[in-house]
C-alpha cells in the first residue's frame, strides 16, 4: 500500500525565514510526486510534479527536490502570502489516482 | 485551457436526505475524473475515480455512490445521508497526456444535520 508522511505538521515562519517542508514516501513503482497548496476553504491548487530522482523544479520562492525516498518543498525567504497548507501527493504503478499526505499548514508572519 | 466546476459549494442537508453533487469539466475530452474527501485534520482520501462513461471505481465502502453520464460529467451522490458524511468533497480530473496531473475543482462544503 501507496504511503505519504508529511512533517512537520504545522510550520510557523517569520517574513524572510527559510526553511525546507517534507515529504517521505513508500511506493511500488513511483509515476509521480506531486505539490500542492491549498488555501482555507479552497481546492488544492497545483504546483510541481517530480518524475525521477535528483530532479528540481522552481516557482518563485518554491523549489521542490526528489530522492528514492523523499521530496523536500524548499521555501525562500517567505512573504505572509505563501501561508497555506502544502500538500504531497504520490502516482504510482499503472494507476492514475494520487494518494496525499496529510499536508503541512505553513503560517508566515510579518 | 481546461477547467473544473462544481456545484454546488456550500449545503447543508438534514439526516436522511439524498445527496447530488455534480462536476463538469471543459477544454478536454476523455477526462480521467475523480472525487476526493477531506475531513478536518486529514489528508484527501479518494471516494471514486472514472476513466470513461459509466465506468467507476470505488475506493473505499461507504454510504456514497458515482456516475458518469457523459465524458465531462462527474456526479456524487447518496439516498439517505449520514452525519458522517459531512466533509469537503473535491472533484478532480486529469489526462495521461498532462503529465498525468491531477486538477482540482474548489470543492463542495457538506453539513449534514
Amino acid at each position: 500500500e501507496d504511503q505519504v508522511t508529511q512533517s512537520p505538521e504545522a510550520l510557523r515562519l517569520q517574513e524572510g525565514e527559510s526553511s525546507s517542508l517534507n515529504c517521505s514516501y513508500t511506493v511500488s513503482g513511483l509515476r509521480g510526486l506531486f505539490w500542492y497548496r491549498q488555501d482555507p476553504g479552497k481546492g488544492p491548487e497545483f504546483l510541481f510534479t517530480l518524475y525521477s530522482a535528483g530532479e528540481e523544479k522552481e516557482k518563485e520562492r518554491l523549489k521542490a527536490t526528489l530522492t528514492k525516498k523523499e521530496s523536500f518543498l524548499h521555501i525562500t525567504a517567505p512573504k505572509p502570502e505563501d501561508s497555506a497548507t502544502y500538500l504531497c501527493a504520490v502516482q504510482a504503478g499503472t494507476a492514475s489516482k494520487l494518494t496525499f499526505g496529510t499536508g503541512t499548514r505553513l503560517q508566515v508572519t510579518l | 485551457s481546461q477547467t473544473i466546476h462544481q456545484w454546488p459549494a456550500t449545503l447543508v442537508q438534514p439526516v436522511g436526505s439524498p445527496l447530488s453533487l455534480e462536476c463538469t469539466v471543459e477544454g478536454t475530452s476523455n477526462p480521467n475524473l475523480y472525487w476526493y474527501r477531506q475531513a478536518a485534520g486529514r489528508g484527501l482520501q479518494l471516494l471514486f475515480y472514472s476513466v470513461g462513461i459509466g465506468q467507476i471505481s470505488s475506493e473505499v465502502p461507504q454510504n456514497l455512490s458515482a456516475s458518469r453520464p457523459q465524458d465531462r460529467q462527474f456526479i456524487l451522490s447518496s439516498k439517505k445521508l449520514l452525519l458522517s458524511d459531512s466533509g469537503f468533497y473535491l472533484c478532480a480530473f486529469g489526462r495521461e497526456g498532462m503529465g498525468n496531473t491531477i486538477y482540482f475543482g474548489e470543492g463542495s462544503w457538506l453539513t449534514v444535520v
